[in-house]
């Protein structure tokens, strides 16, 4: 089946820090990306769509300068936390669908769990 | 407004009997309604899609149903196992949504007991 890497899977650092995640499709082309957060017991609550060479589309409430997203092939996108805060501390999770459809299932990545110090 | 509601935040449920979970809506109009596992520290993981104009979908040892007149789809597993525990994600697609994106429900913790 569909496999998506997302990297790395826990991250614990100080406030201030800037972390990347990375998110890798392997053995497909993921037209479109997705971006996710999810609380203890919470749903995934959608934080911005990306499609290959275009600007992400990020949702209500979501700082898009905080939360950089980088979608730079058809396998690979790239989340950056700016300058992060305890109440960034999550549990971030990528998806990547192959075409643009809403047939087609979303594949995720296995999460990176975000603590700030 | 828009609510996605999973009724049962948990499930138990004996070895070999059949799982039963509810995701109901409100306020959307699903073109498609699809299913995910999700395991502790994972991500989740596809099951099953069902579209506006199926009333069932059935995929081994489960079956989903789509009842857009109470905008309800039930989730079943029969034998269940105890290897089916985990967390249970419907999740819609509006038929409003540009790019297709999914909206959750919290999930049904479901428990099988051996």
């Amino acid at each position: 089946g569909a496999v998506v890497s997302q990297h790395p899977s826990w991250v614990i650092c100080k406030s201030g820090t800037s972390v990347k995640i990375e998110c890798r499709s392997l053995d497909f082309q993921a037209t479109t990306m997705f971006w996710y957060r999810q609380f203890p017991k919470q749903s995934l609550m959608l934080m911005a769509t990306s499609n290959e060479g275009s600007k992400a589309t990020y949702e209500q409430g979501v700082e898009k300068d905080k939360f950089l997203i980088n979608h730079a092939s058809l396998t690979l996108s790239t989340l950056t936390v700016t300058s992060a805060h305890p109440e960034d501390s999550s549990f971030y999770i990528c998806s990547a669908r192959f075409g643009s459809r809403g047939h087609q299932p979303q594949h995720f990545g296995d999460g990176t769990r975000l603590s700030i110090l | 407004s828009q609510k996605i509601e999973q009724n049962s935040e948990a499930l138990n449920i004996q070895e070999g009997k059949t799982a039963t979970l509810t995701c109901n809506y409100t306020n959307y109009s699903p073109a498609y309604l699809q299913w995910y596992r999700q395991d502790p520290g994972r991500g989740p993981v596809f099951l099953l899609l069902i579209r506006e104009n199926e009333k069932e979908k059935r995929k081994e040892r489960l079956k989903v149903t789509f009842d857009t007149t109470l905008k309800q789809s039930l989730f079943h597993i029969t034998a269940s196992q105890p290897a089916d525990s985990a967390t249970y994600l419907c999740a819609l697609v509006d038929s409003g949504a540009g790019s297709y994106q999914l909206t959750f429900g919290k999930g049904t913790k479901l428990s099988v007991i051996p």
